[in-house]
């Protein structure tokens, strides 16, 4: 059973272009939620999405965020217009739903330059 | 709004030396904690669940206990080892069925051959 997978790995993107990390959750798996993480920081909620629908978003930043978890198909957080301060960590985790155990992908690392 | 606080952070141990590190969060109605260790660049292994109900749970060298009228976590490492040098993450999850996890920004501890 693969665990979660994201990527890119790594992604480097100048200064107005636009981020896209994809995120495969746990075989089984309908619930993701997404992390950032600055550097010398703890992990930073961001969103909560089950199958086609928004949970919570309460983390993520009103403008240039935005996520999706489609009927098929991988989970996306897509980041417009990057900005420096976007460079980060994102990890992704999926879990079965009913408050089990959460499961985290390896990350994405994002550079703005 | 929960907040996890983590101490120290950073610690560094000869190997060998049993060593303690501390989790606090300030709600203490949560639903279950959780237990991470990072690798530089890495994702996030999971090392021990405790549910609310549970005052400990033990996996090889590592204990974690639980005090959850207190808001208190620690992770016990036994017989430390230079492999053991990661950060280790506390995480706590609400009760309510959406509720993300809320992590600490963690410990990094180092162990010295």
């Amino acid at each position: 059973n693969a665990g979660v997978m994201q990527n890119p790995r790594h992604l480097v993107r100048r200064r107005g272009q636009e981020a896209r990390l994809r995120c495969s959750p746990m075989k089984g798996h309908s619930h993701v939620y997404w992390y950032r993480q600055l550097p010398e920081e703890g992990l930073k909620f961001m969103v909560y999405l089950q199958k086609e629908n928004i949970i919570d978003e309460s983390g993520m930043p009103k403008e240039r965020f935005s996520a999706e978890f489609p009927k098929e198909g991988p989970s996306i957080l897509r980041i417009q217009q990057v900005v420096r301060g976007d460079s980060a960590a994102y990890f992704c985790a999926s879990s079965p739903g009913g408050q089990r155990e959460l499961f985290f992908g390896e990350g994405s690392r994002l550079t703005v330059l | 709004k929960q907040e996890v606080t983590q101490i120290p952070a950073a610690l560094s141990v000869p190997e060998g030396e049993n060593l303690v590190l501390n989790c606090s969060f300030t709600d203490s109605a949560i639903y279950n904690l959780q237990w991470f260790r990072q690798d530089p660049g890495k994702g996030l292994t999971s090392l021990l669940l405790i549910q609310s109900s549970q005052r400990e749970q033990t996996s090889g060298r590592l204990n974690a206990s639980l005090d959850k009228s207190s808001g208190r976590s620690t992770l016990y490492i036994a017989a430390s080892q230079p492999g053991d040098s990661a950060t280790y993450l506390c995480a706590v999850r609400g009760r309510r069925v959406s509720e993300k996890l809320v992590f600490g920004k963690g410990t990094k501890l180092t162990v010295n051959p």
